[in-house]
């Protein structure tokens, strides 16, 4: 099992602003990195599948960055509302194809 | 809707009884894994079956039986669970594999184990 940190744990953000949280991971052995979305009583659901260096991805309001050579990845929430309240996972992929996930950071929106 | 199902959402056993949780995957997916989660941890990867084999195994006990009779089909039979494994289970599939193909997860099944 591979060490995937996620932080903060969990942060409230008040409804239009805008905020960011992280995700480290090996530096080594990088294959891809992915980025998923889980709210309350629903199925966790892919937002980003990153695999190069560098890579900005973007859905809506919400966006991604890479850095495979200090491991680390951030996820960007601009604007926020009450329906981007969730637990956001990311998953390493090692190049033997083994995904490793973070405990997420839970984020809640207040309007 | 994810095009993963998984059934039932809610069981409660007590430690001698056996029950299956099932998933179902209408995507046409060649891979389909069960996931764990249990309070406050990541989701820990148990089983992974490509083309209807199982491929990993990530040193689960006995007691949680994994059975793929087709690839739209996953099956976590369950015997004499003891109450720490009392967790989220969570199906999911993907085309291919692991890799920078993205999981399409089920809803999970929240499990007691009394």
């Amino acid at each position: 099992i591979l060490n995937v940190e996620q932080s903060p744990q969990s942060l409230h953000v008040q409804e239009g602003d805008s905020t960011n949280f992280t995700c480290s991971f090996p530096s080594s052995n990088f294959y891809a990195l992915h980025w998923y979305r889980w709210e309350t009583a629903k199925s966790p659901e892919a937002l980003f599948v990153m695999t190069l260096n560098g890579d900005e991805k973007k859905k809506g309001r919400i966006s991604a960055t890479l850095n495979t050579k200090e491991g680390y990845s951030y996820l960007y929430i601009k604007g926020s509302q009450p329906e981007d309240s969730a637990t956001y996972l990311c998953a390493f992929c090692s190049n033997d194809y083994k995904l490793s996930f973070g405990a997420g950071t839970t984020v809640t929106v207040r309007a | 809707e994810t095009g993963v199902t998984q059934t039932p959402r809610h069981l409660v056993m007590g430690m001698t009884n056996k029950k299956s949780l099932k998933c179902e995957q209408h995507l046409g997916h060649n891979a389909m894994y069960w996931y764990k989660q249990s309070a406050k941890k990541p989701l820990e990867l148990m089983f992974v079956y490509n083309f209807k084999e199982q491929t990993e195994n990530n040193s689960v006990p006995s007691r949680f039986s994994p059975e793929c009779p087709n690839s739209s089909h996953l099956f976590l039979h369950l015997h004499t669970l003891q109450p720490e494994d009392s967790a989220l289970y969570l199906c999911a599939s993907s085309q291919v594999g692991l890799g920078n193909e993205k999981l399409f997860f089920g809803s999970g099944t929240q499990l007691s184990v009394l």
